[in-house]
């Protein structure tokens, strides 16, 4: 089945530097790729679309200066956390829309961001 | 979007048959129900989805009113490995434009 792996897993970082997420489709293009915030105890909250090869759609309240999103490829997208603080920390998830697939989308493993 | 309310948390025995409830009273005509779960620091898994017959697959059994009103996912025997929150989402099956739109979910706790 379609598989999206994404790394890192955990990253500790200092607070003001920068951390790049990255998200592969293993075994099929993902030609619109997701990106989801989770704080604790809540929900997952949609933070951008990003398409290969075009500008990320960010949704409503969402930094592009601070969350950029790079899509140069079918099989790789990333989010860089642009001059991190406390409040950045969280669980970010993305996924990719695969066609064939049974549901639509497929899921990374998540990236658990803490910064100090 | 069509929203959709699930309890917040529920409990049950191992290998005992968990019924998850789901309200999508403003559910449209071509909206298809989804099911998915996330299981402590994971993402998301696909469960299974229908439209308007019920649905079975290996994991669980979706059960859908006739108004498409409700609908319920029946976990058949539950296993300890089934706790996670699970997520009641209307969306197009083979995915839209946008990404999925999660509610709060519903919490399963199972008891050995």
């Amino acid at each position: 089945g379609a598989v999206v792996s994404q790394h890192p897993s955990r990253v500790i970082c200092k607070s003001g530097t920068s951390v790049k997420i990255e998200c592969r489709s293993l075994d099929f293009q993902a030609t619109t790729m997701f990106w989801y915030r989770q704080f604790p105890k809540q929900s997952l909250m949609l933070m951008a679309t990003s398409n290969e090869g075009s500008k990320a759609t960010y949704e409503q309240g969402v930094e592009k200066d601070k969350f950029l999103i790079n899509h140069a490829s079918l099989t790789l997208s990333t989010l860089t956390v642009t001059s991190a603080h406390p409040e950045d920390s969280s669980f970010y998830i993305c996924s990719a829309r695969a066609k064939g697939v049974v549901g639509g989308y497929t899921f990374g493993s998540g990236t658990r961001l803490t910064v100090v | 979007d069509a929203k959709t309310t699930q309890p917040n948390s529920m409990e049950s025995n191992e290998e005992e048959p968990v019924h998850l409830p789901c309200n999508h009273s403003t559910i449209s005509g071509t909206d298809y129900i989804h099911w998915y779960r996330q299981l402590p620091s994971q993402g998301p898994e696909y469960v299974i989805h229908g439209l308007t017959s019920n649905v079975n697959n290996r994991m669980a059994s979706l059960a859908i009113a006739e108004d498409r009103k409700s609908s319920t996912l029946i976990l058949h025997r539950a296993t300890l490995r089934d706790a996670a929150v699970y997520y009641c989402i209307l969306s197009f099956p083979g995915g839209g434009a946008d990404g999925l739109t999660f509610g709060k979910g519903t919490h399963l706790i199972i008891q050995p």
